[in-house]
């Protein structure tokens, strides 16, 4: 069973503050995603990587940066949080030419 | 427009319903039609995976494409109490390794007992 895991499931910090997520995954997956889920606005794609080092923008990048130093590990980071970033994170990994993507349990950031 | 509409709900049923949940999508490249299964305050997970148009089954779901239409389903045959969640349809264009899936909004389902 692929398994996808998530640093913290609850995380609170202050506007301002440098916050990481991180996320690992254990199927030695190429491709590794990061979303935000917020009401009314569904998945949105910050970033995704295909490759350890690589990285590409997904719909909503600003504010965000990403690190991928090893293959099973991508990192979600936010430079300077603001309260508009309080939300839902969720990583995803999918295997070369799979279509599935296999997501971990989600970090909900409140950011005050 | 949004590349691909759902509506989000919520839907409520009772035990035992037949529950049918849609999206539709206004690209026609769209090959690759998924629906991800989402409890509360967990990830999303995959529930049905198909290829370009027709039916496919699994247990109590059926997954149906119509690409003529740009329409997608999902059916719950005996709809349980467990079935509550947020149904999620996923797609995309091609499968290259760069590509992205397009996402709906989710329809909240809750099943009565």
């Amino acid at each position: 069973d692929v398994k996808v895991t998530q640093s913290s499931r609850y995380l609170v910090k202050r506007t301002g503050e440098k916050v990481f997520l991180e996320c690992v995954q254990d199927m030695d997956h190429e491709n590794m995603f990061w979303y935000r889920q917020d009401p009314g606005l569904g998945l949105r794609l910050i970033y995704f990587s295909y490759d350890v080092k690589m990285k590409e923008k997904g719909d909503i990048p600003e504010g965000y940066s990403v690190s991928r130093e090893k293959k099973e590990r991508f990192s979600l980071i936010l430079e300077s949080a603001s309260t508009n970033q309080t939300s839902m994170y969720l990583c995803a990994s999918r295997g070369q030419n799979q279509e599935t993507q296999y997501f971990g349990p989600g970090t909900r950031l409140l950011v005050l | 427009q949004k590349e691909v509409e759902q509506d989000p709900g919520p839907l409520s049923v009772p035990e035992g319903a037949i529950v049918s949940l849609n999206c539709t999508y206004s690209n026609s490249a769209f090959q690759y039609f998924m629906w991800y299964r989402q409890y509360s305050r967990k990830g999303p997970e995959l529930l049905m995976y198909t290829y370009s148009s027709g039916n496919k089954e699994d247990g109590r779901f059926t997954a149906q494409v119509d690409k003529s239409s740009k329409y997608i389903s999902l059916f719950i045959r005996d709809s349980q109490p467990s079935d509550s969640a947020t149904y999620l349809c996923a797609m995309s264009a091609d499968a290259g390794n760069n590509r992205k899936l397009i996402w709906g909004l989710g329809t909240s389902l809750a099943v009565n007992p």
